[in-house]
């Protein structure tokens, strides 16, 4: 039963075109929602968050949109860059944080192409 | 500041051998957590410690098992290896045990054979 779906486990993308990720949870108590960044061979490293009591949380070229009575959310990279091709992870937390609470999708790999 | 490191990176192991993997936190971090990560089950959380204390524990076989130095460095050890056991495993720290963000190392790839 995944409680974090990622249903696109790859997209193609344009240089300098926007790149949309999604991600659905089900699970209604979750209370705050995080993207992270893999490349190859490294760990996952942590991109951008935000909490339920928000709908957007922009950083840059990342930013993130939290529709909480769709239970989803969708990160947005604008302008793609070539250093963007990574495979991403979406996590939602349980309240009070903690890694136990963490649960995280199954990731969509990102190619951006010249 | 230093990243958090793990050793050794990549590891192949028979089965029934047992491993122990090592994980040095983010200076000032005192939680560390472990994951799993494989293709079909994606990153799937192990255990996590928070002054040398085992705070929780993910649905994995008591062959999993693990512990928290005094200066937050962690070991992870997998007795009696199976082939499922192959994976890649992560370590995170955060600053503490309700941090959100967690902050991940490079993992260790491990084989079992």
């Amino acid at each position: 039963d995944q409680q974090v779906k990622q249903n696109s486990p790859s997209l193609s993308v344009q240089e300098g075109r926007i790149s949309i990720l999604n991600c659905d949870y089900t699970n209604s108590m979750f209370d705050y929602f995080l993207w992270y960044k893999k490349y190859p061979a490294e760990g996952p490293t942590f991109l951008i968050s935000i909490s339920s009591i928000k709908d957007k949380n922009e950083d840059g070229r990342f930013t993130v949109f939290l529709n909480k009575s769709a239970k989803h959310l969708s990160l947005h990279i604008v302008p793609s860059q070539p250093g963007d091709s990574a495979v991403y992870f979406c996590a939602a937390s349980d309240p009070g944080g903690g890694a136990d609470g963490l649960t995280f999708g199954k990731g969509t790999h990102l190619i951006i192409q010249p | 500041k230093a990243g958090v490191t793990q050793t050794p990176r990549y590891l192949i192991k028979t089965r029934g051998q047992q491993v122990t993997l090592s994980c040095s936190p983010i200076s000032g971090h005192r939680s560390v957590s472990w994951y799993q990560q494989t293709p079909g089950q994606g990153l799937q959380f192990l255990f996590e410690y928070f002054s040398e204390t085992q705070r929780n524990k993910g649905n994995f076989p008591g062959r999993f098992s693990g512990r928290q130095f005094s200066n937050s460095r962690s070991e992870m050890n997998v007795s009696t290896l199976e082939l499922g056991d192959s994976a890649l495993y992560l370590c995170a720290s955060s600053k503490g045990p309700s941090s959100y963000e967690q902050y991940f190392g490079p993992g260790t790839r491990l084989t079992v054979t």
